[in-house]
């Protein structure tokens, strides 16, 4: 494991369905990410949170919504999703988000299918 | 808004040859570039971060690159193995707009035994 761990690895849920994603992090860090890897599309930034306050939501619809109770731990809550949603969604962690020697780590993912 | 792009899409070598994946960004006002490799069903694990002041970094094997000028960054690999097939991504951190990285789509490499 990466110090990040996602869970669950695999999800296959309907379009009716509610689910979420889990994130947490042992790596002391301040600021998580979500991010969506769809095939054959980059990877696109969804949110940032950083001392558990939002910094960032990258034009995401709300059938989406993250939760960040701590800065261990970080939440993607899914609602009525769309087929088009199936994708690898990617958890990272930083010390946090305001200095440019900011590396991120990276959890293996959650692979999520919309039937 | 920052766009960056990886050529090539794909690479299949042989093992042992030296290999060059090349990523271009389209703001140069960035406060760093970092290379990963994601394998199949995995996460990404970082590999090189490269500040905008420095111009290369090198680990092991690999050497990275930076021409922030002309917003382009080169990954090179030495002496390739089996074991660096992964696809490669590159990324950079701009200094403005989102907080995020802005990934490429990233160069799918297969290293042949």
């Amino acid at each position: 494991e990466t110090g990040v761990t996602q869970t669950p690895r695999h999800l296959v849920m309907g379009m009716t369905n509610k689910k979420s994603l889990k994130c947490e992090q042992h790596l002391g860090h301040n600021a998580m990410y979500w991010y969506k890897q769809s095939a054959k599309k980059p990877l696109e930034l969804m949110f940032v949170y950083n001392f558990k306050e939002q910094t960032e939501n990258n034009s995401v619809p709300s059938r989406f919504s993250p939760e960040c109770p701590n800065s261990s731990h970080l939440f993607l809550h899914l609602h009525t999703l769309q087929p088009e949603d199936s994708a690898l969604y990617l958890c990272a962690s930083s010390q946090d988000y305001t200095t440019g020697a900011n590396v991120l780590t990276f959890g293996a993912g959650s692979r999520l299918t919309v039937l | 808004k920052q766009e960056v792009t990886q050529i090539p899409a794909a690479l299949s070598v042989p093992e042992g040859e030296n290999l060059v994946l090349n990523c271009s960004f389209t703001d140069s006002a960035i406060y760093n570039l970092q290379w990963f490799r994601q394998d199949p069903g995995k996460g990404l694990t970082s590999l090189l971060l490269i500040q905008s002041s420095q111009r290369e970094q090198t680990s092991g094997r690999l050497n990275a690159s930076l021409d922030k000028s002309s917003g382009r960054s080169t990954l090179y690999i030495a002496a390739s193995q089996p074991g660096d097939s992964a696809t490669y991504l590159c990324a950079v951190r701009s200094r403005g707009g989102a907080d995020g990285l802005t990934f490429g789509k990233g160069t799918h490499l297969i290293i042949q035994p």
